[in-house]
């Protein structure tokens, strides 16, 4: 079965700090992993996705994520947050050969300006 | 295109009514998900199809839930009776068949039970 871990609940930074939030997952097999945001009152958007080939990846706003298989993790990172990026930002998994991706439970992030 | 398109956004309905919720996957993706987002629970998976067929219902909460696809452009979720616990925000979401994965979501519809 797959499973997904968020480390943290709610992050809360000073505009212009770095982020980086953590993932980690368990499946037996290969792996498609996202992240996808939530703006207040918004729906789920991708952020970026991780497939195949190099394991550091570059999505949308300057955000970026490093699959690192022997970790079975895939955080996201940015190195200057904004005010705009407060929303909430969930990492999925699926396997390759499966139907649906498996959600974490979410951080939500607060940046104050 | 249009995105997924849901409907109603938002719902406000009195315990024991009976809600119905739409959604129109984007055109050509094989599979539709219907998730539910609560304060409590985050973002549960409550059933999806392939080709319009049901494959996992698990999330289903109980038997007061129903959803159905007649065809590739059409779906719904039907609570019958409902309780103020199905408060929350209904999210469908489709995504072709390919090796990505990627969920295309759209913008939820938000049930109030009283």
């Amino acid at each position: 079965a797959q499973s997904v871990s968020q480390h943290n609940h709610h992050v809360i930074l000073s505009e212009a700090a770095s982020l980086e939030l953590g993932c980690n997952y368990s499946y037996g097999g290969t792996v498609n992993l996202f992240w996808y945001v939530q703006y207040p009152g918004q729906h789920l958007q991708l952020l970026l996705k991780y497939f195949s080939g190099d394991p550091l990846v570059k999505g949308i706003k300057g955000f970026e994520a490093e699959f690192i298989k022997s970790k079975f993790s895939f955080n996201l990172r940015k190195p200057s947050v904004q005010w705009s990026d407060t929303a909430e930002y969930f990492c999925a998994v699926r396997g390759t050969n499966a139907g649906k991706s498996t959600f974490g439970d979410g951080t939500t992030l607060t940046v104050k300006p | 295109d249009a995105g997924v398109i849901q409907s109603p956004r938002h719902e406000v309905t009195e315990m024991g009514q009976e809600v119905t919720l739409r959604c129109k996957p984007i055109s050509g993706h094989d599979y539709l998900f219907w998730y539910r987002q609560t304060m409590m629970r985050g973002l549960e998976l409550l059933i999806y199809f392939n080709n319009n067929v049901p494959i996992d219902d698990s999330g289903m909460p109980e038997d007061r839930f129903s959803a159905k696809m007649p065809n590739a452009s059409f779906s719904t979720l039907k609570i019958q009776p409902s309780e103020p616990r199905d408060s929350a925000v209904y999210f469908c979401a489709s995504r072709p068949y390919n090796e990505y994965g990627e969920l295309f979501f759209g913008e939820g519809s938000r049930l109030t039970v009283l």
